[in-house]
C-alpha cells in the first residue's frame, strides 16, 4: 500500500505571501500525482494533475512539481480564497489504488 | 453546465442498507471512469469505488464484498449499494468523474477527479 504524507499539518501564512506544500509517497508514483483543494462544506476541487499540470480554470498561482516521491505544491501570492485544506492523491494502476494523503490546513497568519 | 448531484443518503442502523445516486449532466457517465470518495466527519479523503467505461469495477479493501457501484446508462447516473453498513462508514459520500485510463500503448494515466458532486451524508447508528 503507498502510504502519502502531507508535511506539514497546518501552515500559517500572511496573504500575498507564498506557500509552500509538501507531499510524500512511501514509493514511486512517477507522475500520477493530483492537488485538491477544499473549502468548508464543499467539495474538492481538482488543481492540478500529472504532479504539474493546472487544472481548467486554475490561476497560474498554483503550480505543482516533482515526480517520483517528492511533490511540492506552491502558491505564488496567497489571496484571502486560498485559505483552505489541500490534499494530494496518488494514483496506480496495479493494484488499483488511489490514496489520498492527510491534508494540510493553509491558515491566514 | 458539467454537473453531478448525489442523494439518497440518510440515517441507517448498524447492518442495513443504503443506495446512493449521482446523477450526471452534461456529459455522459458511461463513457467515464466514475468514482466514490467519502470523507468521514473531521477527516480526510477516501477513496472508495471506481467504475470504468468499459464496466470494469474496483473498490477499496474497507467496502470490498459490501459496496457495489453501478451505473444506469439511459439515466445517465451512478450508483453504490452500501449493504452490512458499519458505525465507520459514516462519512459525506461524493461521486466524481475520473479522469484515469489506458492509451491504445497500453500506457495508464491519471488527470485527476475533475467534476464533484456536492455530497450526500450517511450516517450509521443505532
Amino acid at each position: 500500500e503507498i502510504v502519502m504524507t502531507q508535511s506539514p499539518a497546518t501552515l500559517s501564512v500572511s496573504p500575498g505571501e507564498r506557500a509552500t506544500l509538501s507531499c510524500r509517497a512511501s514509493q514511486s508514483v512517477s507522475s500520477n500525482l493530483a492537488w485538491y483543494q477544499q473549502k468548508p462544506g464543499q467539495a474538492p476541487r481538482l488543481l492540478i494533475y500529472g504532479a504539474s499540470t493546472r487544472a481548467t480554470g486554475i490561476p497560474a498561482r498554483f503550480s505543482g512539481s516533482g515526480s517520483g516521491t517528492e511533490f511540492t505544491l506552491t502558491i505564488s501570492s496567497l489571496q484571502s480564497e486560498d485559505f483552505a485544506v489541500y490534499y494530494c492523491q496518488q494514483y496506480n494502476n496495479w493494484p488499483l489504488m488511489y490514496t489520498f494523503g492527510q491534508g494540510t490546513k493553509l491558515e491566514i497568519k | 453546465e458539467v454537473q453531478l448531484v448525489e442523494s439518497g443518503g440518510g440515517l441507517v442502523q448498524p447492518g442495513g442498507s443504503l443506495r446512493l445516486s449521482c446523477a450526471a449532466s452534461g456529459f455522459t457517465v458511461s463513457s467515464n471512469y466514475m468514482s466514490w470518495v467519502r470523507q468521514a466527519p473531521g477527516k480526510g479523503l477516501e477513496w472508495v469505488s471506481v467504475i470504468y467505461s468499459g464496466g470494469s469495477t474496483y473498490y477499496a479493501d474497507s467496502v470490498k464484498g459490501r459496496f457495489t457501484i453501478s451505473r444506469h446508462n439511459s439515466k445517465n447516473t451512478l450508483y453504490l449499494q452500501m449493504n452490512s453498513l458499519r458505525a465507520e462508514d459514516t462519512a459525506v459520500y461524493y461521486c466524481a468523474r475520473d479522469r484515469s485510463g489506458r492509451t491504445r500503448g497500453g500506457v495508464y494515466y491519471y488527470y485527476g477527479m475533475d467534476v464533484w458532486g456536492q455530497g450526500t451524508t450517511v450516517t450509521v447508528s443505532s
